[in-house]
């Protein structure tokens, strides 16, 4: 069964440094997601894609973290500096197509900040 | 910006009592998708809803869809162990797609 792939599993980082995180989409999903989630809370949305382009990243905090899927297949989450706050669980998920459909999660990604 | 919220936060039931989640959204929705998330893992698609006052079953399972498509629920009969996890609510809107995930509410079953 295809799966969303996501690296790496964990991360340790002391905070002023940089992360990054990849993942892999379903092969032919078109709508990829990268969303954090805190324990115990939901999954936010950082930033949308279709194909290359971004759809909404309104609630990416630009002065630190940067998206990208240049060719429309992987990804990668930036974020620099970390901060203390950025600990938390960093999902992809990915879907055949724009508004409906359900999501694909990878396993994620998850960072501790020191 | 759009809010998604879920009540209760948590429930603790004993195995063989129903359970019952409600979400309601702040703003109209296109659909509704509900994914539940067991300890440690993450969201798995379980249904969507697109149609106003739609109902679906699945098993032990019923969602439904508010006539407003602002609110739904979702309702487990006979609960069991491996019910335990934490059920989201997640909405769609615009043409954007946006995907919005509710606050989530957590299940505790005991024997």
């Amino acid at each position: 069964e295809a799966e969303v792939a996501q690296s790496p599993r964990y991360k340790i980082t002391e905070k002023s440094q940089a992360v990054a995180f990849w993942c892999d989409p379903i092969s032919g999903h078109a709508t990829l997601y990268w969303y954090r989630q805190i324990l115990g809370q939901g999954p936010e949305l950082l930033v949308q894609f279709q194909d290359e382009s971004v759809v909404d990243d309104s609630q990416l905090p630009k002065d630190r973290f940067s998206a990208e899927r240049l060719k429309g297949v992987d990804s990668t989450l930036k974020i620099q500096p970390a901060e203390l706050g950025d600990s938390a669980m960093y999902l992809c998920a990915t879907r055949l197509e724009a508004g409906t459909g359900e999501l694909f999660f990878g396993e994620g990604s998850r960072l501790t900040v020191l | 910006g759009q809010q998604v919220m879920q009540i209760p936060q948590y429930q603790h039931v004993q195995e063989g009592e129903d359970f019952t989640t409600y979400c309601n959204s702040s703003t109209t929705l296109s659909n509704i998708q509900w994914y539940k998330q067991r300890p440690g893992g993450h969201p798995v698609f379980l249904i969507q809803l697109v149609k106003s006052g739609e109902v679906k079953k699945q098993k032990r399972l019923t969602f439904q869809f508010g006539e407003a498509k602002k609110n739904s629920s979702l309702h487990i009969t006979a609960t069991q162990t491996t019910d335990v996890g934490t059920y989201f609510c997640a909405g769609n809107t615009g043409t954007a797609s946006k995907l919005t995930f509710g606050t989530g509410t957590r299940l505790q079953v005991t024997l």
